[in-house]
């Protein structure tokens, strides 16, 4: 069946550092998201993105965040200067069509010291 | 008002017994409506889509609730195995179809 893979599975970064994570979409779909879990808290949007663009993004995804897809397979979240409370689990997720059930990936834990 | 509103329970409900839960909506424009199902530390994992005739998937049984502005999940005959985190998910359309996520209902079943 397939699947969104993502890595890494954990990612332990200083603050101010610069972090990459990576995402293959189920090849067929079309739509592809960023969301994070803080420890205990609800699944928060980050950005949604489709013809190579981003297409939406909330309040959270704010200059130091940035998504591209520079293969047609890869699509990458970069975080340009880690904070202490970007610390949470990265999901990237795919969907085929607007409106269609959202497909995970199994998450990037990312801690920031 | 919370744009997807979920108690947050904990239900504790004994193996067997048949639990359901509600979550509400704020925004009449929402398209589509999922219930996800989360894991400690995982991530969600599509349980059912919820369709305006409501729809059966083994145990599962999923209703919308326009009208109201809800929707619903029960499960019957619970198993141990469905202790976990239940998200309800609303998709606008008139925000690019962004998913717009419930904080979960926490549901424990205890043998």
């Amino acid at each position: 069946e397939p699947e969104v893979t993502q890595t890494p599975s954990h990612q332990v970064t200083q603050m101010g550092q610069e972090v990459i994570l990576r995402c293959v979409p189920i090849s067929n779909h079309l739509y592809f998201y960023w969301y994070r879990q803080i420890l205990g808290q609800k699944v928060e949007f980050l950005v949604s993105f489709y013809n190579n663009e981003i297409s939406e993004k909330s309040e959270i995804f704010d200059d130091q965040f940035s998504v591209e897809r520079p293969d047609g397979s890869n699509f990458t979240l970069k975080i340009r200067s880690t904070k202490l409370e970007d610390s949470a689990m990265y999901f990237c997720a795919s969907t085929k069509e607007q409106g269609n059930e959202a497909f995970f990936g199994q998450g990037t834990r990312l801690t920031v010291v | 008002r919370k744009e997807v509103e979920q108690d947050p329970g904990p239900f504790n409900v004994p193996e067997g017994a048949t639990v359901a839960f509600n979550c509400t909506y704020s925004n009449s424009a929402s398209q589509s409506f999922f219930w996800y199902r989360q894991d400690c530390r995982k991530e969600p994992k599509l349980l059912m889509s919820v369709y305006s005739s409501g729809n059966e998937d083994g145990r599962f049984t999923a209703q919308l609730n326009r009208a109201s502005q809800y929707i619903s999940l029960l499960i019957r005959d619970s198993k141990l195995s469905d202790s976990a985190t239940y998200l309800c998910v609303v998709c606008l359309m008139d925000s690019n179809y962004q998913l717009i996520w419930g904080a979960g209902t926490k549901l424990i079943i205890k043998p």
